[in-house]
């Protein structure tokens, strides 16, 4: 079963609009961690934000935001008021494990694409 | 510019070859992760290392090996190389190495097997 899923293959949203971008995962540990980042073409995996699994506002950084429902295992990022540069492939991930180790799992991604 | 630093940038090589990638964490950082990307599997997690130390293992192949040196930068050794390990290959760090740990990425290696 996937752990982090990106049911979003591709969005278009127009400049200066908000954009949703979903992502459901699944774990039965009880301690964990939720991030996002964006992979513009050049490549580099940016980190735009962090929720922990006890953290209980949702995180905000900037124009980006994490719509956070642990009852629903889903942490959406929002981006607000888009813009060109934002175009680009965001994945969701999720820090599971123990202290004997922890791995991190990604989603397989969504394209956003911004429109002028 | 995440701080993480990888060498080399592009690697070209052939089947059944044998290549090293390198990688410096961010100053003050224990925490050493590697990373495969390819168009078919994604973005999949290979291993980490702690202060020299193993911590955690994903989908490494047994003809991959990493290390992670006193200085605590890391290599990632690719042996008997196939078509199929052509792909992004990024290093990631953090400060310490819990569930809530925050990895940044460096720009990653792109292998080519040829």
């Amino acid at each position: 079963a996937q752990k982090i899923t990106q049911t979003q293959p591709g969005m278009f949203v127009q400049e200066k609009e908000a954009v949703t971008l979903d992502c459901t995962y699944d774990t039965s540990d009880q301690s964990y961690g939720l991030f996002w980042y964006k992979q513009p073409s050049s490549g580099e995996m940016i980190f735009l934000i962090y929720q922990g699994s006890y953290d209980e506002q949702n995180a905000t950084e900037g124009r980006y935001s994490l719509n956070f429902q642990k009852a629903r295992k889903s942490a959406n990022l929002v981006i607000s008021a888009s813009q060109l540069g934002d175009s680009a492939m965001y994945f969701c991930a999720m820090r599971e494990g123990n202290t004997g180790g922890f791995k991190t799992i990604f989603g397989a991604g969504t394209r956003l694409f911004v429109k002028a | 510019d995440s701080g993480v630093t990888q060498t080399p940038k592009h690697l070209i090589t052939a089947t059944g070859q044998r290549v090293t990638l390198r990688c410096s964490p961010r100053s003050g950082d224990l925490s050493v992760y590697w990373y495969q990307q390819s168009l078919d599997q994604g973005l999949q997690f290979l291993i980490q290392y702690y202060n020299g130390e193993e911590r955690a293992k994903g989908n490494i192949l047994e003809r991959f090996s990493a290390q992670q040196f006193p200085d605590l930068h890391s290599e990632l050794n690719l042996s008997s190389l196939e078509l199929g390990d052509s792909a992004l290959y990024f290093c990631a760090s953090s400060v310490e190495s819990g569930p809530r740990e925050t990895q940044y990425f460096g720009p990653g290696t792109r292998l080519l097997v040829l």
